[in-house]
């Protein structure tokens, strides 16, 4: 089974910007990963963030976008705001086996 | 309202098994793509596998760690999703959630359930 890879912990700064990343085990990140980003806060079940490298759900906060970059995914968080403080996942596809990142744990002071 | 609500957690001894039921209302689950995911206390999330909709099948997918041990099934005239764990080991303690993530249509969704806790331990 592919290894998904993502930075154990970021900090940011409240209004700055932060890239979360998503690395494969099996090479380059490429759309049929259908990457997914999900947040999660303790004690609630995770929601999924964005879908198919790019696409929101209509909760979704317009300061996360999704892209894929240097051959990983990847999420960017612009203007962070307290709320933001959360556990993020990435969600790869492989073949319709989905594997997830380890999480980043997104800290913002 | 869409809701899903997972049953059927609880105290299992090691090489046991345990069927999970995750009953949807608000939807039906014919064509609806479903997912399992879980977590062991303190740790990441793991994904268990997938059905997908009628439509394309009913096909399933489950992780490579876990096959031939967890099987995904769906009862469309029970609305309710599956997830049949056999010989159970003690790192299969989680809490495992069912997630509908999108529909035949390609209509996306991202509705959860609160969690079942299962505890393998003898």
């Amino acid at each position: 089974q592919a290894v998904v890879t993502q930075e154990p912990s970021l900090t940011v700064s409240p209004g700055g910007t932060v890239t979360l990343t998503c690395g494969s085990s099996t090479g380059a990140v490429i759309s049929n990963h259908y990457p997914y980003w999900l947040q999660q806060k303790p004690g609630q079940a995770p929601r999924t963030l964005i879908y198919d490298t790019t696409y929101k759900h209509s909760w979704t906060p317009d300061r996360f976008s999704g892209s894929l970059l240097g051959g990983k995914a990847a999420l960017t968080l612009s203007g962070a705001q307290p709320e933001d403080d959360a556990e993020y996942y990435c969600l790869l596809s492989y073949s319709g086996v989905g594997v997830f990142g380890g999480g980043t744990k997104l800290t913002v002071l | 309202e869409v809701q899903l609500v997972e049953s059927g957690g609880g105290l299992v001894k090691p090489g046991g098994s345990l069927r999970l039921s995750c009953a949807a209302s608000g939807f039906t689950l014919t064509n609806a793509w479903m997912k399992w995911v879980r977590q062991a206390p303190g740790k990441g999330l793991e994904w268990i596998g997938r059905i997908k909709g009628k439509a394309e099948g009913g096909t399933t997918d489950h992780a490579a760690p876990l096959k031939g041990r967890f099987t995904i099934s769906r009862d469309d005239s029970k609305n309710t999703l599956y997830l049949q764990m056999n010989s159970l080991k003690n790192e299969d303690t989680a809490v495992y959630y069912c997630t509908h993530y999108r529909d035949s249509s390609g209509l996306r969704a991202d509705t959860w359930g609160q969690g079942t806790l299962v505890t393998v331990s003898s």
